[in-house]
């Protein structure tokens, strides 16, 4: 079965640095999310990207981040410069159009020092 | 290969009926399920959550109940209602902060 993946799985960054998150959504996918969860907390939507654009963003992704598809594959979740709040479980999500069939990643663990 | 099932992508059920959303897993390291409910442009929403040490647990109108020998846990929710209407996932954990999510299922209720 394809699956979703996301590296790293747990990263580690010192305040203020830049981070980026990787995912390589299933390959016939023509919809992709980024989720967060800080521990504890509820999930939390943060992007959709269809059609090589952002459709909806919620409050939360300002304009430190950042998504980009770069090469047809890859999905990334950019975070210019991170925060100690921007610590949490980052969620990548595709999905075909037409149905509810979502694939989400696994998660990459993000600890900002 | 995927390691937690939703292999109904759609189910339609009656306001006041039970609802009853199926999920199966193949990996017996997993010993903590949850429920999620999600809808459009919202991240999922955590319902309920049993841990393999248990066979049951309720909470209001939703129950989870876990058949360890056959892999397999289910949410019931009594009474439906319109608001339930939703994408329900079906998540599992290894005792890692990782999850390891189900398809969704989207569930309508008809009034």
């Amino acid at each position: 079965e394809p699956e979703v993946t996301q590296t790293p799985s747990h990263q580690v960054t010192q305040m203020g640095q830049e981070v980026i998150l990787r995912c390589v959504p299933i390959s016939n996918h023509l919809y992709f999310y980024w989720y967060r969860q800080i521990l504890g907390q509820k999930v939390e939507f943060l992007v959709s990207f269809y059609n090589n654009e952002i459709s909806e963003k919620s409050e939360i992704f300002d304009d430190q981040f950042s998504v980009e598809r770069p090469d047809g594959s890859n999905f990334t979740l950019k975070i210019r410069s991170t925060k100690l709040e921007d610590s949490a479980m980052y969620f990548c999500a595709s999905r075909t159009g037409g149905n509810y069939g979502y694939t989400f990643g696994s998660g990459t663990r993000l600890t900002v020092v | 290969d995927q390691q937690v099932k939703q292999n109904s992508p759609s189910l339609s059920v009656q306001e006041g009926r039970i609802s009853i959303l199926n999920c199966d897993y193949t990996n017996s390291m997993f010993d903590y399920f949850l429920w999620y409910k999600k809808y459009p442009a919202e991240g999922p929403t955590f319902l309920i959550s049993i841990s393999s040490i248990k066979d049951k647990n309720e909470d209001g109108r939703f129950t989870v109940f876990l058949n360890k020998s056959a892999k397999h846990l289910s949410l019931h929710i009594v009474p439906s209602q319109p608001g339930d209407s939703a994408v329900y996932f079906c998540a599992a954990s290894d005792g890692n902060y990782q999850l390891i999510w189900g398809a969704g299922t989207k569930l309508i209720i008809k009034p």
